[in-house]
C-alpha cells in the first residue's frame, strides 16, 4: 500500500498475557518508529530503527516491551505480561531519510488490558 | 517527556474564522513540525519549518517560527468543519535531524458549522 500500516487496529487482552502489534511501512523508508498515546502521558517517543544501526531504544517504558525490526522493513513491537496501564494507541510511523525528519505515520493500534 | 506545550489545550470556532494554535519548546532545534490527528488515531503531517526560517505557508495553513522566544504558531484561514481536529506541534530531540519527535501535548480545534 502507499502508506503506513498497523495490525491489527484494535486489540483486547487480558492482563498478563503477551501481545504483538505489527507495523508494516512505507516501502524504501529507511526509518521507523514507534510510539504511545495515552490519555495521560499524551504522545510518547518508545523506539527507533534506522537502517541497519542499533536502535534507539531509550523510550521502552519497561523490559516488558521489546521490537525488533526484520529485513530492514516490517517491525513488530511485543508487550509481555501486559498490564492495565499498558492500554493506549500505539502508533508506528516510517520516513524516507532522517534528515529533517518528516514522518509518516500509521492509523495506530488501540490496545486495551482488561 | 513532553518538549512542546500548545495553548490553548482547546479551541472552539465558527467555520469561516481564523484558528491560531502557539507553541513553546525548551531546547534548541534544527525544525519544529505541526501534525494533524482526527480521533485519536493516525496523525498526519502538516508543515515543517526549519530553525532558519520565520514563516511558511501551505494553502490555508500560516506556520511562524521564533527561535529567540522558542515559539511556533499555527494558523488556520477560514476554518472549515472539516478542521476539527487535533494539533501538535512536534521537534527532534534538541538539535538532532533525525530520531525522535517530542510532542506537545496538542489543541483540540473544533469548528462549527
Amino acid at each position: 500500500g502507499a502508506g503506513v500500516s498497523q495490525s491489527p487496529s484494535n486489540k483486547v487482552t487480558e492482563k498478563g498475557k503477551d501481545v504483538e502489534l505489527r507495523c508494516d511501512p512505507i516501502s524504501g523508508h529507511t526509518a521507523l518508529y514507534w510510539y504511545r498515546q495515552s490519555l495521560g502521558q499524551g504522545l510518547e517517543f518508545l523506539i527507533y530503527f534506522q537502517g541497519n544501526s542499533a536502535p534507539d531504544k531509550s523510550g521502552l517504558p519497561s523490559d516488558r516491551f521489546s521490537a525488533e525490526r526484520t529485513g530492514g522493513s516490517v517491525s513488530t513491537l511485543t508487550i509481555q505480561r501486559t498490564q492495565q496501564e499498558d492500554s493506549a494507541v500505539y502508533l508506528c510511523a516510517s520516513s524516507l531519510v532522517v534528515l529533517y525528519n518528516e514522518q509518516f505515520f500509521g492509523p495506530g493500534t488501540r490496545l486495551t488490558v482488561l | 517527556s513532553q518538549q512542546g506545550e500548545e495553548d490553548p489545550q482547546a479551541l472552539s470556532i465558527q467555520e469561516g474564522e481564523n484558528a491560531t494554535m502557539n507553541c513553546s519548546y525548551k531546547t534548541s532545534i534544527n525544525n519544529l513540525q505541526w501534525y494533524r490527528q482526527n480521533s485519536g488515531r493516525g496523525l498526519v503531517h502538516l508543515i515543517l519549518i526549519r530553525s532558519n526560517e520565520r514563516e511558511k505557508h501551505s494553502g490555508r495553513l500560516r506556520v511562524t517560527l521564533d527561535t529567540s522566544k522558542k515559539s511556533s504558531s499555527l494558523l488556520i484561514t477560514a476554518s472549515r468543519a472539516a478542521d476539527t481536529a487535533s494539533y501538535f506541534c512536534a521537534t527532534p530531540q534538541h538539535d538532532n535531524q533525525g530520531g525522535k519527535l517530542i510532542f506537545g501535548q496538542g489543541t483540540e480545534l473544533s469548528v462549527k458549522p
